[in-house]
């Protein structure tokens, strides 16, 4: 199974990037990187997901690393509704027990 | 569209009853999912759906069993509940499948404690 691994929490100020980090060094050829976020008592919300090129969409960016072994989500312009678990997935083909780990807990700060 | 809806939102059981929690989405998709998150844990597959009348174990299938008549609904039956089973539960569905994560939308979660 390819595994991510992301820092346990990080802060971020009101106004500014969010650079969240996720290492996924044993990942496949064909296999997605995902990034979902759980606002408290809320269900999962979907962001973004890319396979080798960067991806931008009306939420966020997603940058991969040319070997494909980590990426970075970009949240340009943090705000406070922003504060939320999330998690980095690398997505399988098929099932094969998804990984939906405890993610990164990021604080927006006023 | 109302996306996926879960009933009901709350519910507390003694063990050994039985119940069933509903899930319904009106979004066309064929794939649909059972998840439940343990506090302050990720989440964890139960069982999925890949279209009506077909159905595959998850991670964590033991002490509930899903049916799938309907596109639109994905119902999961707890039978002989546990306090272990005490947690939040997601349902969700996916359009695609390029890959099995692939863009998934979540339900509100109904939140069930066994006592």
């Amino acid at each position: 199974d390819a595994k991510t691994t992301q820092p346990t929490s990080m802060d971020c100020a009101e106004g500014r990037a969010a650079n969240l980090p996720c290492n996924h060094s044993t990942i496949s050829g064909n296999e997605y990187v995902y990034w979902y976020r759980q606002i408290h008592s809320q269900g999962p919300q979907y962001i973004i997901h890319g396979l080798k090129n960067n991806e931008t969409n009306e939420m966020a960016s997603l940058i991969i690393t040319e070997d494909r072994k980590s990426s970075t989500l970009i949240l340009p312009h943090a705000t406070l509704r922003d504060t939320a678990v999330y998690y980095c997935i690398v997505g399988k083909t098929s099932y094969d027990k998804v990984i939906f780990g405890p993610g990164t807990s990021l604080s927006v700060i006023p | 569209n109302a996306g996926v809806t879960q009933t009901p939102k709350f519910r507390i059981l003694k063990i050994g009853q039985s119940m069933t929690l509903q899930c319904t989405q009106d979004m066309n998709h064929n794939y649909m999912y059972w998840y439940r998150q343990d506090p302050g844990m990720g989440l964890k597959l139960i069982y999925y759906s890949v279209g009506a009348g077909i159905t595959d174990k998850g991670e964590v299938p033991n002490g509930y069993n899903v049916s799938r008549s309907t596109t639109e609904d994905f119902p999961l039956r707890l039978e002989l509940a546990a306090p272990s089973q005490t947690s939040v539960y997601f349902c969700a569905s996916s359009k695609t499948r390029r890959s099995f994560m692939d863009e998934q939308y979540f339900g509100p979660g109904t939140r069930l404690t066994v006592t």
